[in-house]
């Protein structure tokens, strides 16, 4: 059972414009959530995150929005720049200390 | 800078074989995770460790097992490799996550060790 999901295996945008990635939840006992980046041959590191008292946190070109109504939370990419090729992971924390992921969705910035 | 190793980047090993990866911090870090990267599957979390010699069973613990013996290190053992455990392990490390203090304390990954059973 996915509790975490992210529908859109992958995701194709041109350079300069945004990216969003989305992501649902079904429990509504997580109340942090996460994004992890990963390139080929590493492993995953820590974008962003945001707590469920919040409904937006930003950190330079990213952004993330929490809809706790709707279990939903989307990272959004703005410019998007090439070095942002990469599989994006979204995570809620459940019990202490443990993450549980979506799927990923591997996205492509094109020149 | 903060640094979690894993012993191989890519493993060869044959249905049967008892294979060990081992995973090592140097952040002083309590907690320790082993997931699997599968296709379509996002990472899943096999066993954790919070501490020296304590040891949880994640969502997916059957065929594997773990050893903590020391702070810094973190073992995931297939006692019996099967084809199905063909896969990217990753591990990661945090410190811990005080009781009472909503807050995260994020897990950071090493490179993570493509194994493959034939």
């Amino acid at each position: 059972d996915q509790q975490v999901k992210q529908n859109s295996p992958s995701l194709s945008v041109q350079e300069g414009r945004i990216s969003i990635l989305n992501c649902d939840y079904t429990n509504s006992m997580f109340d942090y959530f996460l994004w992890y980046k990963k390139y080929p041959a590493e492993g995953p590191t820590f974008l962003i995150s945001i707590s469920s008292i919040k409904d937006k946190n930003e950190d330079g070109r990213f952004t993330v929005f929490l809809n706790k109504s709707a279990k939903h939370l989307s990272l959004h990419i703005v410019p998007s720049q090439p070095g942002d090729s990469a599989v994006y992971f979204c995570a809620a924390v459940g019990g202490a200390q443990k993450l549980v992921f979506g799927q990923g969705t591997r996205l492509t910035i094109n020149p | 800078d903060v640094k979690v190793t894993q012993s191989s980047r890519y493993l060869v090993k044959r249905t049967g074989e008892k294979v060990f990866l081992e995973c090592v911090q140097d952040m002083d870090h309590e907690n320790m995770f082993w997931y699997r990267q599968d296709p379509g599957l996002g990472l899943r979390l096999i066993y954790f460790s919070y501490d020296v010699k304590m040891k949880e069973k994640g969502d997916i613990p059957e065929g594997y097992s773990v050893s903590r013996e020391k702070k810094e290190r973190f073992s995931l053992i297939l006692e019996s490799a099967s084809t199905n455990q063909t896969s990217m392990y990753l591990c990661a490390s945090s410190s811990l996550w005080l009781a009472g203090v909503r807050t995260y304390n994020e897990q950071f990954f090493g490179p993570g060790t493509r194994l493959t059973v034939l």
